[in-house]
């Protein structure tokens, strides 16, 4: 069965430091993987998709299939970037449906 | 537009009760996704529809959860005879293609 693991529950930087939120998985195949972040009184809602290569409020993520890994990282933390952090996958015949890591809550502090 | 709406958004349920949480996914949207998420952990997946059709629900904890969707858009998700257990935020998602769109939850506290 598929697996999502973030090993740490709370991150905390300093604003201007680099972060780096890890994401490990566990999955045969070539699954699809997600950060989704949730800000204080927020929805949850989607940050990143690997496939999309994109840099998202200087956010990135690339998959390491060597490694299963698919970390969140930014070279300067901002005040703004506080929030709950869930890295997620899909994976085919599944229906397009999440399977979550626990997640890591970013605190950046001034 | 709109997104996606769930209500209601706090529930206290004495065990035992049945309980019944809304979902209105964003118009237009085909996929529909139930997600239960405990205190201090990620949200877990539920069940699945595609239009009106229940496609999965192999996350369903036991027979007292039920979801439908009849008429392919507004979802309902019913919890009979509820347990400590239960006690979590249950989310409802929807999306046209690959990105799900979160509604704001449900709080469920069962006392």
């Amino acid at each position: 069965a598929q697996r999502v693991t973030q090993p740490e529950k709370l991150l905390s930087v300093f604003k201007g430091a680099p972060v780096e939120l890890k994401c490990n998985y566990s999955y045969s195949g070539s699954p699809e993987l997600f950060w989704y972040v949730q800000y204080s009184r927020q929805r949850l809602q989607l940050l990143l998709r690997h496939i999309s290569r994109e840099s998202i409020k200087g956010f990135t993520a690339d998959l390491n299939k060597g490694e299963t890994s698919f970390h969140l990282k930014k070279p300067f933390a901002q005040e703004e970037d506080s929030a709950m952090y869930y890295c997620a996958l899909t994976f085919t015949g599944g229906g397009n449906k999440l399977t979550f890591g626990t997640g890591t809550q970013l605190k950046v502090e001034l | 537009g709109a997104g996606v709406s769930q209500s209601p958004r706090y529930k206290v349920a004495k065990r035992g009760q049945d309980v019944a949480l809304r979902c209105d996914p964003i118009s237009g949207h085909v996929s529909l996704f139930w997600y239960q998420q405990a205190l201090g952990q990620g949200p877990e997946f539920l069940t699945y529809f595609q239009n009106e059709a229940q496609l999965d629900k192999s996350g369903l904890p036991s027979d007292r959860f039920f979801a439908e969707r009849p008429e392919g858009s507004v979802s309902t998700l019913k919890i009979q005879r509820t347990q400590q257990e239960d006690s979590a935020v249950y989310l409802c998602a929807s999306s046209y293609y690959y990105e799900q769109y979160f509604g704001p939850g449900t709080r469920l506290t069962v006392t």
